[in-house]
C-alpha cells in the first residue's frame, strides 16, 4: 500500500457527462501528479499541483481540469467525455516538487478507472 | 521532449533464470531514472531507481545500471520468481523537474 488513495476504483458514464476523480496523497507529501494510463498512449503524465498551485502541464486536454485544495487532496475534472477517454487514471504524490535539482520519488495510487460508454 | 524507449515489449522466463530490461533515453538533461512494477489492477509501485551520479544499484534479487553516454539504462532481475510476472515501466525525469515519462512497459512472464 502506498498510502495514496483515490476514489472511485471504477467509474461508467456515458459520452458528453462530466465525472470528478479525487485523490488523497500520502501524508506529509505536497505534490500531486496526474497521470493517464491506455492502451495505446501508455502512461502519460497530464498535470502536477504544489501546495495547491499548479506546477507543470503534460498531454491534458482542455476539457479536462484539476486542482489541490487546502487539505492538499486533488481532484481531476473531465468533462464533454468522448468514448477515448475510458482509460486508467492513476495518481501520485510526492514529498516537494522535484525543483533544486533533486527529484523526488513518487508513490502512485489504486487508480480510478473510467469507462465512457 | 523526452522519449523513452523500452524494449522487449514481452519477456518469458523460466523460473531461476534472469530477466532483463532495457530502456534508453533521449533528453541528456534527464537525471533520474526510476523503474515501476504493474500488477494487474493496481497502480505502478517504485522497485528500484538509479541517479545520473551513480553507475550501478542493486537491491537483493534487483540491479539497475546507467550508461549516461550512451543514454540506456537497464533493469536486471536474478533467480526469477512466479511473483515477479508483471508489467515493468522504466521511466526518466529532467533535471529540476518532477515529470515522469514513461517507457512502453514490458510484460514479464515467470513460468514454473
Amino acid at each position: 500500500d502506498s498510502g495514496v488513495t483515490q476514489t472511485p476504483k471504477h467509474l461508467i458514464t456515458a459520452t458528453g457527462q462530466r465525472v470528478t476523480l479525487r485523490c488523497s496523497p500520502r501524508s506529509g507529501d505536497l505534490s500531486v501528479y496526474w497521470y493517464q494510463q491506455s492502451l495505446d498512449q501508455g502512461l502519460q503524465f497530464l498535470i502536477q499541483y504544489y501546495n495547491g498551485e499548479e506546477r507543470a502541464k503534460g498531454n491534458i486536454l482542455e476539457r479536462f481540469s484539476a486542482q489541490q485544495f487546502p487539505d492538499l487532496h486533488s481532484e481531476l475534472n473531465l468533462s464533454s467525455l468522448e468514448l477515448g477517454d475510458s482509460a486508467l487514471y492513476f495518481c501520485a504524490s510526492s514529498v516537494a516538487t522535484g525543483s533544486g535539482g533533486r527529484t523526488d520519488t513518487q508513490y502512485f495510487g489504486p487508480g480510478t478507472r473510467l469507462t465512457v460508454l | 521532449g523526452e522519449n523513452v524507449e523500452q524494449h522487449p515489449s514481452t519477456l518469458s522466463v523460466q523460473e531461476g533464470d534472469s530477466a532483463v530490461i532495457k530502456c534508453t533515453y533521449s533528453d541528456s538533461a534527464s537525471n533520474y531514472f526510476p523503474w515501476y512494477k504493474q500488477e494487474l489492477g493496481k497502480g505502478p509501485q517504485l522497485i528500484i531507481d538509479i541517479r545520473s551520479n551513480v553507475g550501478e544499484k542493486k537491491d537483493q534479487r534487483i540491479a539497475v545500471t546507467l550508461n549516461k553516454t550512451a543514454k540506456h539504462f537497464s533493469l536486471h532481475i536474478t533467480e526469477t520468481q512466479p511473483e515477479d510476472s508483471a508489467v515493468y515501466f522504466c521511466a526518466a525525469v529532467k533535471a529540476a523537474g518532477n515529470k515522469l515519462t514513461f517507457g512502453g512497459g514490458t510484460r514479464v512472464l515467470v513460468k514454473p
